[in-house]
């Protein structure tokens, strides 16, 4: 089935310092939807990129997806203690997969020290 | 809207105990799906529902069984509990295909 690598897993970062995370398939996405999950909480949607080449921007968040459609990334400018939690990607394939088949990447854990 | 809700919060059970899992939204969303969460694995697909009577099989199904009788309710039963169970169970729906899903708060299950 499709696999979606996501890097890094973990990620330390003094407040203010900038932060990335990288969703990598080996197969063309039809689109990819970025999730942040706080401690003890659960996935809250963020954003999904459909078209190759797509940035979207939220405040202090940036949003890319490659333009063959097979990575995508989100950047994370000047970090505050509350962008701590996972991040995950999910993406659907665009090779007629049905609903419900979004994969999921493992998801980075983002720390962000005072 | 209550939103996603999911009953109970916490379940301890013993191997070989069977159990349901309740999911419910309020946002009469055709699509519904149920992850489970272990550390390191991200979010891994259990089963899921296109709408009420229609359900399928995603990459974990093995050991689950679910329904939808109807658009409001799709619980996820466990047949005979086993270790390898104990995770955390998330809900999601969602209203339309590749849009954003919604999440329940979770059921997070122990099986000694």
């Amino acid at each position: 089935g499709q696999q979606v690598m996501q890097i890094p897993q973990y990620q330390h970062v003094q407040e203010g310092e900038d932060f990335t995370t990288y969703c990598n398939s080996s197969t063309t996405l039809s689109n990819i939807q970025w999730y942040k999950q706080r401690p003890g909480g659960h996935p809250v949607f963020l954003i999904q990129l459909v078209k190759s080449g797509e940035v979207k921007k939220q405040k202090r968040l940036t949003f890319q997806f490659g333009e063959a459609k097979k990575n995508s990334s989100l950047h994370i400018t000047a970090t505050q203690t509350t962008d701590v939690g996972t991040y995950f990607c999910a993406a659907m394939s665009a090779g007629g997969t049905s609903y419900g088949k979004l994969t999921f990447g493992q998801g980075t854990i983002l720390t962000v020290h005072p | 809207n209550a939103g996603v809700t999911q009953t109970p919060k916490f379940q301890v059970l013993k191997t070989g105990q069977s159990m349901t899992l309740q999911c419910a939204q309020d946002m009469n969303h055709e699509y519904m799906s149920w992850y489970r969460q272990d550390p390191g694995m991200g979010l891994r697909l259990i089963h899921y529902s296109v709408g009420a009577g229609i359900t399928d099989q995603g990459e974990v199904p093995n050991g689950y069984n679910v329904s939808r009788s109807t658009t409001e309710d799709f619980p996820l039963r466990l047949l005979s509990a086993a270790p390898s169970q104990t995770s955390v169970y998330f809900c999601a729906s969602s209203g339309q295909r590749y849009n954003e899903q919604f999440f329940g708060p979770g059921t997070r299950l122990t099986v000694l």
